[in-house]
């Protein structure tokens, strides 16, 4: 069972530049959250995907956006991309977990994105 | 918004001994999570917990969630170079429309030196 992947693995831009991310999740997963992790911070929450829609989104500016695809895959878009746009992406797929609202996540192995 | 403060920020032990990670969050924990990343890399799930007072095992590894306290802990028994990596706590915190979106801490630095 493949587990999520994403695409490229490695990425370099040039400021106001545009790029776009992508991610296959786990099979079975029909949710889509990305992720963006500056070097020697955490995660930090960018957006989620459910049924082609975005239903949940962090505090990022419209420059972030994404979609998802029927067969519940999904990208990132990047616009106008700045220097702090360097960061590890990373995308996870959920499935809803009996009973209540938690999920567990499955992360892929992220896009280093380096914007120069 | 919910703030994850995770301690040690890094941690230096010798193989074989024990080791302890807490994550303490700034509002009452409805799910917490705790992943382990190499460098550069995906994050490895290792434990949910949902509950006050659980307790979850996995090989060596052991989590337990206080509720009360609005902490969690992550205990290593035995340290092994292989359970070197950055081990990262995650909540689950209420978003917009009733969904849930995950907090992350920034994470402990766990080198063992055999």
């Amino acid at each position: 069972d493949a587990g999520v992947t994403q695409s490229p693995t490695h990425l370099i831009k040039t400021r106001g530049q545009q790029v776009t991310l992508r991610c296959s999740p786990k099979s079975g997963h029909d949710t889509v959250s990305w992720y963006q992790q500056a070097l020697g911070q955490g995660p930090q929450f960018i957006f989620q995907y459910y049924e082609e829609e975005e239903r949940q989104r962090g505090n990022f500016p419209d420059r972030f956006s994404g979609h998802q695809f029927p067969n519940y895959s999904s990208e990132l878009n990047v616009n106008a991309l700045l220097l702090g746009d360097s960061a590890l992406y990373l995308c996870a797929s959920s499935f809803p977990l009996a009973g209540g609202n938690s999920y567990e996540q499955y992360f892929g192995p992220g896009t280093r994105l380096t914007v120069t | 918004s919910q703030e994850l403060e995770q301690s040690p920020q890094s941690l230096i032990v010798q193989e074989g001994k024990n080791l302890t990670i807490n994550c303490t969050s700034s509002k009452t924990l409805y799910g917490l999570y705790w992943y382990k990343q190499k460098y550069g890399e995906g994050l490895i799930f290792l434990m949910m917990l949902q509950k006050g007072g659980e307790e979850k095992s996995h090989e060596k590894i052991t989590a337990k969630l206080d509720e009360k306290k609005q902490q969690s802990s992550l205990h290593i028994t035995a340290s092994q170079p292989s359970h070197a990596g950055i081990y990262l706590c995650g909540a689950d915190s209420p978003g917009s429309g009733g969904y849930q979106k995950v907090t992350f801490g920034i994470g402990t630095k766990l080198q063992v030196i055999p």
